[in-house]
């Protein structure tokens, strides 16, 4: 069966830090990934996603960058963290885009 | 492109109460719609989901969602409430061949004892 990991599970980092979240999956080949930040008492917003190696697709511009190294990795990071930029963010994989994604444990992250 | 929208920010009910939670979509054609939840800190759980068929759908947990085309909606049902169901509740609505699935804003149950 397939799984989903997030790590780390909280990240408590200052204002300024780089950061760098990562996602992998288990038990399924070339899956659509798709990172998401969820702001306290309020639904997601879909940041990137990825259909492939290094093919990765922005939806929201702001100073978070994502990467896809290998098949099943999917990695969110950031050069300088706002506090903004607080929240839990979530990891979610798909086998067909438009289909059923499902999702990781999330990291909370605060940004001090 | 798509979008939903669920009423309700917040819903208390007392535990074996019947409940629902309402999701309404705005899509030209025939969506996919979802059901998820969310415990406190954790990621969302799918209960169920529509993609052609049987408009009546159900979901694990004892839960169920109708999809009601001349009325836009997706509501999520369930005839008895127990405690465990109190958590954050997402509709989301996707579309054929499309990455950018759209959640609502997600509503709260409380369950009372």
């Amino acid at each position: 069966s397939q799984t989903i990991h997030q790590w780390p599970a909280t990240l408590v980092q200052p204002v300024g830090s780089p950061l760098s979240l990562e996602c992998t999956v288990e038990g399924t080949s070339n899956p659509n990934l798709y990172w998401y930040r969820q702001a306290a008492g309020r639904g997601l917003q879909l940041l990137f996603y990825s259909v492939g190696i290094g093919q990765i697709s922005s939806e929201v511009p702001q100073n978070l960058s994502a990467s896809r190294p290998q098949d099943r990795q999917f990695i969110l990071s950031s050069k300088k963290l706002l506090l903004s930029d607080s929240g839990f963010y979530l990891c979610a994989w798909s086998v067909h885009s438009g289909e059923t994604q499902y999702f990781g444990p999330g990291t909370r992250l605060l940004v001090l | 492109a798509q979008s939903v929208t669920q009423p309700d920010i917040h819903i208390t009910v007392s535990e074996g109460a019947s409940l629902e939670l309402r999701c309404n979509y705005s899509y030209g054609a025939t969506p996919y719609l979802f059901w998820y939840v969310q415990s406190p800190g954790q990621g969302l759980q799918l209960l169920l989901k529509y993609f052609s068929g049987d408009t009546l759908v159900q979901g694990i947990k004892g839960f169920e969602a109708e999809f009601k085309r001349s009325q836009s909606s997706f509501n999520l049902r369930k005839p008895s409430v127990h405690w465990s169901d109190a958590a954050e509740y997402f509709c989301a609505v996707g579309t054929y061949n499309n990455n950018d699935m759209r959640f609502g804003a997600g509503t709260r149950l409380t369950v009372k004892p």
